[in-house]
């Protein structure tokens, strides 16, 4: 597709259940990065995938977070027992292979988010 | 001390007037800087890179105060289009983690 595509857009779930949501991330962008952010917040970092190498997950708030990606293409970020706190908009975004300087593959493009409400 | 900081705001300006935000950064090390635009629920994205020489794109104006650590975004003849939050982004100098300020939200009015 043309840009990051997220779903769901919307999810309500029970505290205690797990949830999955899904990025695919733009054509031929190597890295993908999911971020959280909440009500009035900022952007909270939660794990990097780029290319082959081993993802950075260490913004991942707890062990009930954790997210995986099949080579460069879609990621799924899982979250168990899900708790009202988790309650937030998660955001999905990819850019080609950021190097060391500045440059257009270091611009990263974002999905549309995943609304998450945990009653 | 956050690792990027922005005053939140907000900044409520008429039309027509001249805004700028500062964004400081606490490490020395950061690259790449980046000014992203975020209206009301809505994804983030890209208003502009920051170079060291300072670029502009339009009636926004980005520079990058690197003995200082700091970033500015000015933006010029304000419309009430450019009501939103700006972010501001440092990327983690030896990583490709990218820190996001909290935003300064500009209100434009009539």
């Amino acid at each position: 597709g043309a840009g990051v595509s997220q779903s769901p857009s919307n999810k309500v779930t029970e505290k205690g259940k797990d949830v999955e949501l899904r990025c695919d991330p733009i054509s031929g962008h190597t890295a993908l990065y999911w971020y959280r952010q909440r009500l009035g917040q900022g952007l909270e970092f939660l794990i990097y995938f780029q290319g082959n190498s081993a993802p950075d997950k260490s913004g991942l708030p707890s062990d009930r977070f954790s997210a995986e990606r099949t080579g460069e293409s879609v990621s799924t970020l899982t979250i168990q027992r899900t708790q009202q706190e988790d309650s937030a908009v998660y955001l999905c975004a990819s850019s080609g292979s950021p190097g060391t300087g500045g440059g257009a593959k270091n611009i990263q493009y974002f999905g549309a988010g995943t609304r998450l409400s945990v009653l | 001390r956050k690792e990027v900081e922005q005053d939140p705001g907000p900044f409520n300006v008429p039309e027509g007037a001249t805004v700028a935000f500062n964004c400081t950064y606490s490490n020395s090390a950061s690259q790449s800087f980046f000014w992203y635009r975020q209206d009301c629920r809505k994804e983030p994205k890209l208003l502009m890179s920051v170079y060291s020489s300072g670029n502009e794109d339009g009636r926004f104006t980005a520079q990058l105060n690197r003995a200082s650590q700091y970033i500015s975004l000015l933006i010029r003849d304000s419309k009430l289009s450019d009501s939103a939050t700006y972010l501001c982004v440092v990327r983690r100098g030896g990583t490709y983690k990218y820190i996001f300020g909290t935003g300064t939200r500009l209100k434009v009015l009539a």
